[in-house]
């Protein structure tokens, strides 16, 4: 198995500009999450699906934070327009999410920096 | 008051000690729990998950003490491999839902 992959690895780009993560979750898996993770705030939830629906958007900091999943293979979170404050390793994982097995998979993060 | 709080450290030990880390949670009704490790620049992993009863892997002990609301850790004869980021992780399991909260993590150095 893959594991979860994550596109691009790193971005770097300039203030306003639209910004757009990729995931593609483990085969089999039902639920995705997207989390952020900076040194002052740790490791935040922002967003999760179970079968490809949006579960819980509670976490996502604002409107310019946006995110799909059109099907059980990909999913996206976009910024548009981004903000130097929105400079983070975002991570996405997906999970089986059932009684048997609740662990969460990583997979290796998108380094955003935003001039 | 965090939800899931830990000492952030860091914690710097040598090659061989025994490192105990804590961690407390505040939901009461939390049902699940777990240690995860992350090695810096890379995805936090899954170390092991945390029983009642408590359970050991290896070098590693965890223990759930749930009337306190405390979880622990406990690695033995350490390595120096073990340096990472230990993360303290709940599932507050509020209804249907199975998201895990995670600490902020605890940070140790083994020193050779």
């Amino acid at each position: 198995d893959a594991g979860v992959i994550q596109s691009p690895r790193h971005e770097v780009t300039e203030m306003g500009q639209e910004v757009t993560l990729r995931c593609k979750p483990i085969s089999g898996h039902n639920s995705l999450f997207w989390y952020r993770q900076t040194m002052m705030r740790g490791l935040e939830l922002l967003i999760y699906f179970n079968n490809n629906v949006p579960i819980d958007d509670s976490g996502m900091p604002e409107d310019r934070f946006s995110a799909k999943m059109p099907n059980a293979s990909f999913s996206t979170l976009k910024i548009q327009p981004s903000e130097p404050r929105d400079s983070a390793v975002y991570f996405c994982a997906s999970s089986q999410n059932s009684d048997l097995d609740e662990t969460q998979y990583f997979g290796p993060g998108t380094r955003l920096l935003v001039l | 008051r965090k939800e899931v709080e830990q000492d952030p450290g860091p914690f710097n030990v040598p090659e061989g000690a025994t490192v105990a880390f804590n961690c407390t949670y505040s939901n009461s009704a939390s049902q699940s729990f777990f240690w995860y490790r992350q090695d810096c620049r890379k995805e936090p992993k899954l170390l092991m998950s945390v029983y009642s009863s408590g359970n050991e892997d290896g070098r590693f002990t965890a223990q759930l003490n749930r009337a306190s609301q405390y979880i622990s850790l406990l690695i033995r004869d350490s390595k120096l491999s073990d340096s990472a980021t230990y993360l303290c992780v709940v599932n507050p399991a509020s209804g249907s839902a199975r998201q895990l909260t995670f600490g902020s993590g605890t940070q140790l150095t083994v020193l050779p």
